[in-house]
């Protein structure tokens, strides 16, 4: 069974700094990546995703992710984050090939202060 | 872009009325459809996923009685809250999938149905 492991529930950063969200999973089989952002009372947002090719993927926003197969990782990374950037971010795990669900981690707060 | 609404936004009701909520998708034909519940400060739960033209498959504790589900074309899925109680009070999502070329697109999320119960 999949699984995906926000460690960091809520993650505070001054404005202009660099910052990194942590992701990992678990899978048995080959696996779709995402990221999602929510601002408040408001649905998801695709930032980026990992489907195959480069390890590297570029999001909107100026979000970054890389995948690291040997360490089950996809962390998103920011390299200076505006106080705009406050919301809640979303990693999910889907299976490869022609399914279905998405299995979201807990979330992580993203918290920029000035 | 691909672009989901949902309608309403907000709804209130009193305990015991039925609520149904809809999920379009506005510029692409959607075959599969999600709905997921959030609780307050928490992640997204998925309820059910509906094809369309077909009966809809719900995750393990999800009542299927309770959360009436019709996919009844490429672009619109509603969801039916039936006899509402406060506990059904929550924040409803739906996300809408196309196909391509044999493999699964993203999924794209509307933004949310905010429904209290009193």
């Amino acid at each position: 069974a999949q699984s995906v492991t926000q460690l960091d529930s809520q993650v505070p950063v001054f404005e202009e700094a660099p910052v990194e969200l942590r992701c990992n999973y678990s899978s048995s089989v080959s696996v779709y990546l995402f990221w999602y952002v929510q601002y408040p009372n408001q649905g998801l947002q695709l930032l980026l995703k990992y489907l195959s090719g480069s390890t590297l993927v570029k999001g909107i926003n100026g979000f970054e992710a890389e995948f690291n197969k040997s360490q089950t990782s996809f962390h998103l990374r920011k390299p200076s984050v505006h106080i705009s950037d406050t919301a809640e971010y979303f990693c999910a795990v889907q299976e490869g090939g022609a399914t279905n669900k998405l299995i979201f981690g807990t979330g992580t707060l993203l918290a920029v202060q000035p | 872009g691909a672009v989901v609404s949902q309608h309403p936004s907000r709804v209130i009701c009193k305990s015991g009325t039925s609520v149904k909520i809809e999920c379009r998708s506005l510029d692409f034909q959607a075959t599969t459809m999600f709905w997921y519940r959030q609780f307050p400060k928490q992640s997204l739960m998925l309820m059910a996923t509906s094809n369309e033209g077909s009966k809809a498959t719900y995750e393990q504790g999800v009542e299927k009685d309770k959360f009436l589900i019709n996919h009844a074309s490429l672009t619109l899925s509603t969801l039916t809250v039936t006899s509402a109680h406060p506990e059904d009070s929550s924040f409803y999502i739906c996300s809408a999938r196309r196909l391509r070329r044999g493999w699964a697109d993203t999924q794209y999320f509307g933004p949310g149905t905010r429904l209290t119960v009193l």
